[in-house]
């Protein structure tokens, strides 16, 4: 198995950048999707496969990858997008598993 | 409109069983692979198990092998989860989730979910 590593919190003030990173070897051979949890809600994919945006997904969130660190980042950060992002991948081990980063909790101050 | 509904889920005693079950629609189920998510109360996601799209090849989290069976009825649109032998770390929210496959960069994502239903494990 592998295992992807996210800081557990990060805070941003209303309207400035944020990047939360997401480190692990499967990166390396597998893309990273990213997922936007609020309380007490299903999450929501905010970045699929090779950085890409799904529709309905504001502009404002963007990824990006370098060998084993993907990060994602909010340009211009809202008070909605405070909530918990997880990244994810295939397993390093190539046995079609999947992996999730702990997760990052996003303050909007 | 996709939708995904989950059920089953409920109070069980360790060492019982548990079936969870997925309705979908609003997409053709027999075309996307499946998987089950769970979330044990205030921690992260957990992969659980997945599907191919005609059930014949299954995965399992280590956690969970031996002791769940992923399994799905094209002709029903429904996913389920055989949950046996069930441990008080088994406690979670269970999430139904569909795979999307992306043929351009030749990988995967969970595009929908649903809204998850909870399992219990406790005496």
């Amino acid at each position: 198995s592998s295992e992807l590593t996210q800081d557990p919190a990060v805070s941003v003030a209303l309207g400035q950048t944020v990047r939360i990173t997401c480190r692990g070897d499967s990166l390396r051979r597998y893309s990273v999707s990213w997922y936007q949890q609020k309380p007490g809600q299903a999450p929501v994919v905010v970045i699929c496969p090779k950085d890409n945006r799904p529709s309905g997904i504001p502009d404002r969130f963007s990824g990006s990858s370098s060998g084993n660190t993907a990060s994602l980042t909010i340009t211009g950060a809202q008070a909605e997008d405070e909530a918990d992002y997880y990244c994810s991948s295939r397993d390093s081990s190539g046995n079609h598993n999947w992996v999730f980063g702990g997760g990052t909790k996003l303050t909007v101050l | 409109e996709v939708q995904l509904l989950e059920s089953g889920g409920g109070l069980v005693q360790p060492g019982g069983s548990l079936r969870l079950s997925c309705a979908a629609s609003g997409f053709t189920f027999s075309n996307s692979a499946m998987s089950w998510v769970r979330q044990a109360p205030g921690k992260g996601l957990e992969w659980v198990s997945s599907i191919s799209t005609s059930g014949s090849n299954t995965y399992y989290a280590d956690s969970v092998k031996g002791r769940f069976t992923i399994s799905r009825d094209n002709s029903k649109n429904t996913l389920s989860l055989q949950m046996n032998a069930l441990r008080a770390e088994d406690t979670a929210v269970y999430y139904c989730a569909k795979e999307q496959w992306l043929v351009r960069v030749l990988d995967s994502y969970f595009d929908y979910w649903g809204q998850g239903t909870l399992v219990t494990v406790s005496s």
